[in-house]
Formats: C-alpha cells, sequence, structure tokens
C-alpha cells in the first residue's frame, strides 16, 4: 500500500540556519503530496502541497518539489525563524483522493 | 469564519464502554474525515463522510463508525472501548470529497481509556 517515510527528530537550529526536512513516499500513479504543520498548542494546518510532479509547492518560505523520480518531497527553508519552531507532517493522498497517509512528522526547535 | 470545532476537548471513559464524538465543519465545507493520532501509530485516517455518505474509510475495526447529518455535522462512536483506543482524534473538514484537497482541522477530543 501507499505509505510516507519522514525523517526521525527532533532537529535542533540556530536562528537563519537552513532547513531540510526529508520525506520520501511510496505511491502507486500519481499521489498528491502535502506538508501539513502543528505549532504549539495549535491544531494542525496546511504548509503547502503538490498535486503532480515537478510542482513545487511554496508558502512563508517553505519550499518543497515532487520529484517522481526519487518519490520525494522534501521540505526546505533558506533561513528559518525561532517562530518555524513546529512540528511537521509529510501526507500524500492516494492518486484517486481516497486515502490518506501522515508520516510520522518531524519536531523542529529554532533557538535564537 | 469560525474554524472546525470539536466537542468535548477531553473525555475519559472505561474498557467496554462506548463514546460519541462531534464535529462541526467551518461553514459551507461538506466533507469531514475523522484520524485517531496516537504516539504509537501517529496519524491514522479512519473515514471520510460528504453529503451524509461514508465516501472513504481507512483500516479501522468495525467498532469505529461515524455518520454525518444534513448541515454537515459529523459524529464519530467507538463501542467496546479497549484501552488502545486512547488517543487525539481529529476532525477535519474540507470544500468536496476527496482528500486530495486543502483540509482544515480542529483542535481535536482526548479520549483516555481506563
Amino acid at each position: 500500500g501507499d505509505s510516507v517515510t519522514q525523517m526521525e527528530g527532533p532537529v535542533t537550529l540556530s536562528e537563519e540556519a537552513f532547513l531540510t526536512i526529508n520525506c520520501t513516499y511510496t505511491a502507486t500513479g500519481y499521489p498528491s503530496l502535502f506538508w501539513y504543520v502543528q505549532y504549539p498548542g495549535e491544531g494542525l494546518q496546511l504548509l503547502l502541497k503538490a498535486t503532480k510532479a515537478d510542482d513545487k509547492g511554496s508558502n512563508k518560505g517553505f519550499e518543497a518539489t515532487y520529484r517522481k523520480e526519487t518519490t520525494s518531497f522534501h521540505l526546505e527553508k533558506g533561513s528559518v525563524q525561532v517562530s518555524d519552531s513546529a512540528v511537521y507532517f509529510c501526507a500524500l493522498s492516494d492518486r484517486n483522493g481516497n486515502q490518506f497517509y501522515f508520516g510520522t512528522g518531524t519536531s523542529l526547535t529554532v533557538i535564537p | 469564519k469560525a474554524g472546525v470545532t470539536q466537542t468535548p476537548r477531553y473525555l475519559i471513559k472505561t474498557r467496554g464502554q462506548q463514546v460519541t464524538l462531534s464535529c462541526s465543519p467551518i461553514s459551507g465545507h461538506r466533507s469531514v474525515s475523522w484520524y485517531q493520532q496516537t504516539p504509537g501509530q501517529g496519524l491514522q485516517f479512519l473515514f471520510e463522510y460528504f453529503s451524509e455518505t461514508q465516501r472513504n474509510k481507512g483500516n479501522f475495526p468495525g467498532r469505529f463508525s461515524g455518520r454525518q447529518f444534513s448541515n454537515s455535522r459529523s459524529e464519530m462512536n467507538v463501542s467496546t472501548l479497549e484501552l488502545g483506543d486512547s488517543a487525539l482524534y481529529l476532525c477535519a473538514s474540507s470544500t468536496n470529497t476527496g482528500l486530495n484537497g486543502e483540509q482544515f482541522f480542529g483542535p481535536g477530543t482526548r479520549l483516555t481509556v481506563l
């Protein structure tokens, strides 16, 4: 079946450091790919998404590119801020939009 | 616009009991999905309802069921509770059926089974 494998955390970075959180997937056909974020004390919210190969999702300085050849959707940000401290979840919906799978989540702490 | 609301926020039950959780979607959203979050299994999809019909279902036993009302509000029921059902149950709403669009999540109901 379809699945998502996400980089284990926790990750601790200094402010203005470069962030990469790795995410790879297994799926039949072309799933839709997502990054959701959960800030402390808040609910899950969509950060960005991509629905077809080579699409790049971007939001709030974060980017992720849908790579079919490597079945990956890595999250990147060039310069993290303390306010980016949160738990990040990679996720996919299958090609028909019938099932949804989350990765295990990666906790990010950014220190000043 | 008000967000997704879930009630109750916290619940304590004992093994063998049943429980009903409620979710009110964002106004205008007709799809409601449910997820279970546990430390061991992470976030897992339970089911999705759209226009009062279950459209999609995850890999959970029949003890987990749900329904949706004509105003799009949804309830989830778990019968014969087991210790392993202790979890945070999240509800999410979206405008259309299918799970490939943006989902808006509620704060969750924390269920503890003793």
